[in-house]
């Protein structure tokens, strides 16, 4: 059972431009959902999250936004820049629990 | 910045050997973590950790796992006997309060049982 998924293995945008990365989630219980950026070789890095009392986040370029009612959130990246070029996991969590449950990413390229 | 370090970062071993994954979480955290990522999948949560004992397993830690903070700064995961479906990169991550607000991740140990 997939609870979070992202249903865009790739996505491709030129620098300057809005990148778009999708996530969906199938369990009503998750109440914090984040994105973590991954490099080749390294860990996840933590960007940015969202608790489900709110509907938008924001952190310099990176926007978090949150449909509860569909399940769905995405991250919005303004501008995009080639070093944003990476993984991008969406993950979510229970308040009460530590552990996240990881989408299984979208790879972002970012041309110059 | 602080840093979460692991060690090694590539292990190869045996089939049925025992490996010991080392991790030093960031320094004032209390909560502590293993992921797995198997090549081309999901990163998957193992086991987490907190006032000296497991506060949460997934069902792939069976009992060929185990975890340890031996001396108040190290964590370790123990695989007593691999398996060829244990080859992945083992990621350990640390976080000041539960998690909720995202973890400091380590660059991960590749684990290769041949």
């Amino acid at each position: 059972d997939q609870q979070v998924k992202q249903n865009s293995p790739s996505l491709s945008v030129q620098e300057g431009r809005i990148s778009i990365l999708n996530c969906d989630y199938t369990n009503s219980m998750f109440d914090y959902f984040l994105w973590y950026k991954k490099y080749p070789a390294e860990g996840p890095t933590f960007l940015i999250s969202i608790s489900s009392i709110k509907d938008k986040n924001e952190d310099g370029r990176f926007t978090v936004f949150l449909n509860k009612s569909a399940k769905h959130l995405s991250l919005h990246i303004v501008p995009s820049q080639p070093g944003d070029s990476a993984v991008y996991f969406c993950a979510a969590s229970y308040t009460n629990a530590g552990k996240s449950t990881f989408g299984d990413g979208t790879t972002l390229t970012v041309k110059p | 910045e602080p840093e979460v370090t692991q060690t090694p970062s590539h292990q190869v071993t045996q089939m049925g050997q025992e490996v010991i994954l080392r991790c030093v979480p960031i320094s004032n955290h209390l909560y502590f973590y293993w992921y797995r990522q198997i090549l081309g999948q999901k990163v998957e949560f193992l086991v987490s950790f907190y006032n000296n004992e497991i506060s949460e397993k997934s069902e792939i830690f069976d009992d060929q796992f185990s975890v340890e903070r031996p001396d108040g700064s190290n964590f370790t995961l123990k695989i007593r006997s691999t398996k060829l479906e244990d080859s992945a990169m083992y990621f350990c991550a640390s976080s000041e309060y539960r998690g909720v607000e995202g973890y400091t991740f380590g660059s991960g140990t590749r684990l290769t049982v041949v």
